[in-house]
C-alpha cells in the first residue's frame, strides 16, 4: 500500500513571494505517477502540476515546479510568485502506473493562505 | 465540453435514512471513481468502475455503501441506514483509461446526517 504524508497542515506567504509546499510518500513501486491539486472554498479538486517518475526532469507549470527526489521519495510544490487566487488548500497524489487507470492516494493537504 | 456533475450539491438527512449521490462524467471517460472527504481531511478512496470490468471496492468503508454505474456512464453511490460518521463530501472523478492520464472532479456533494 501506498502513503502519502505532508507534514504542513498550515502555511501563509506575502503576495508576490515564493513558498513551497512539502510531500513525502512511501511506495513499493517503481512507476507511479505524482499529482498537485488545489482545492479553493468551491470544493472543486483542480489540478496543478503532474510528474512521471520515470522522467527525470522536474515538472514545470508557469507559476508552479516541483522539485521530485525520487530516491528521497520526495515530491515537493514550489509556487513563485504568490498572488492572492492561490489561496487554497493543496493535496499531494500518488498513483500507481497502470494503462487501466487507478485511484489516487492523497496526502491531509496543506491550507495555504497568501496574504496582501 | 461539461465537467464532471454531481448532485445534489448539498443534502442533509436524518440518521438511519438512505440517500443515494449521483455522478456524471465527462463524456468519453470510461474510468470513473468515488472518493469521500471528510471535514478538514485529505480525501480517502470508495469505488473505482472502469469500463465493463468487474467494480474496484476496496474502499467501501462497510456493507452499507454500494454504487453502480449504469450503461457506462452515469454512477450512483448508495448510503443505507445512515450513521453521523458518514459526513463528508463525497467526490467524483473521472477520467480516460491510458496512462498518465489526470482525473477531473466535480464540485462534491456535501452529506450532512442529523
Amino acid at each position: 500500500a501506498q502513503t502519502v504524508t505532508q507534514s504542513q497542515p498550515e502555511m501563509s506567504v506575502q503576495e508576490a513571494e515564493t513558498v513551497t509546499l512539502s510531500c513525502t510518500y512511501d511506495t513499493s513501486e517503481n512507476n507511479y505517477y505524482l499529482f498537485w491539486y488545489k482545492q479553493p472554498p468551491s470544493r472543486q479538486m483542480i489540478l496543478v502540476i503532474r510528474q512521471e517518475a520515470y522522467k527525470q526532469q522536474n515538472a514545470t507549470e508557469n507559476r508552479f515546479s516541483v522539485n521530485f527526489q525520487k530516491a528521497a521519495k520526495s515530491f515537493s510544490l514550489k509556487i513563485s510568485d504568490s498572488q492572492l487566487g492561490d489561496t487554497a488548500m493543496y493535496f499531494c497524489a500518488f498513483m500507481k502506473y497502470g494503462n487501466a487507470g487507478n485511484m489516487l492516494t492523497f496526502g491531509g493537504g496543506t491550507r495555504l493562505m497568501v496574504k496582501p | 465540453g461539461a465537467g464532471v456533475s454531481q448532485s445534489p450539491s448539498n443534502k442533509v438527512t436524518e440518521k438511519g435514512k438512505d440517500v443515494e449521490l449521483r455522478c456524471d462524467p465527462i463524456s468519453g471517460h470510461t474510468a470513473l471513481y468515488w472518493y469521500r472527504q471528510s471535514l478538514g481531511q485529505g480525501l480517502e478512496f470508495l469505488i473505482y468502475f472502469q469500463g465493463n470490468s468487474a467494480p474496484d471496492k476496496s474502499g467501501l468503508p462497510s456493507d452499507r455503501f454500494s454504487a453502480e454505474r449504469t450503461g457506462g456512464s452515469v454512477s450512483t453511490l448508495t448510503i443505507q441506514r445512515t450513521q453521523q460518521e458518514d459526513s463528508a463530501v463525497y467526490l467524483c472523478a473521472s477520467s480516460l483509461v491510458r496512462s498518465n492520464q489526470p482525473q477531473h472532479f466535480g464540485d462534491g456533494t456535501r452529506l450532512s446526517i442529523l
